[in-house]
């Protein structure tokens, strides 16, 4: 596609429950990132993926969090067991270079909110 | 220490004005950097990038990086209302973007 798209753009969700974002990159961006973004804070890195694989996942702040890229272009983020912790605007960028060389370009994002 | 530091702000500047906003970084070996522009509400928008020491300009905008002092900068000639953003430093790091937390820019008419 012309731009990366992210749906939902809210999600409102219970505690305690499971959710699943999705990512679609630009069309031939090898390169897929995940970050979370805070109130008033930077983007924070989760999980990047080069091709199909999790090149990096160190972000990821515990074992409830987790992503797959199985064809190498959209990818969705899943989050289990929610807390009112999570809630934060999930951001997904792509990149044409390995390492985002050239910088990446986000999509517009998704709000999560744990009620 | 943080890898990535910005003057969280607000920083408030007269229109027609120069805006600086500054950003240091603690990777020595950091060689790509990056100035994105954040609406309210909105998600970050690439608006400059800078790999080698001195200025580079584009348009209104020069991004100065120094990597002695391990210092990037962004200056925003003749302020417009249009500018008042969020304006988030990255670094490469690792293979991926490590922000820093954002100066909120407000340019007043």
């Amino acid at each position: 596609g012309a731009g990366v798209s992210q749906t939902p753009s809210n999600k409102v969700t219970e505690k305690g429950k499971y959710v699943e974002l999705r990512c679609d990159p630009i069309s031939g961006h090898t390169a897929l990132y995940w970050y979370r973004q805070s109130l008033g804070q930077g983007p924070e890195f989760l999980i990047y993926f080069q091709g199909t694989g999790a090149a990096d996942d160190s972000g990821l702040p515990n074992d409830r969090f987790f992503a797959v890229r199985p064809e190498g272009s959209v990818s969705t983020l899943k989050i289990q067991r929610t807390e009112r912790g999570d809630s934060a605007v999930y951001l997904c960028a792509s990149s044409s270079m390995t390492g985002g060389g050239y910088g990446y370009t986000f999509g517009s994002g998704t709000r999560l909110t744990v009620v | 220490q943080k890898e990535v530091e910005q003057n969280s702000g607000p920083l408030s500047v007269p229109e027609g004005a120069i805006a600086s906003l500054n950003c240091t970084y603690s990777d020595r070996g950091s060689q790509s950097f990056f100035w994105y522009r954040q609406y309210s509400g909105k998600s970050p928008e690439l608006i400059m990038f800078i790999y080698s020491n001195g200025d580079k300009e584009d348009g209104r905008f020069t991004a100065q990086l120094n990597k002695a002092s391990q210092y990037v900068s962004l200056l925003i000639r003749d302020s417009q209302p249009s500018d008042s953003a969020t304006y988030l430093c990255a670094v490469i790091g690792a293979q991926k973007l490590v922000f820093g937390q954002g100066t909120r820019l407000t340019i007043n008419p």
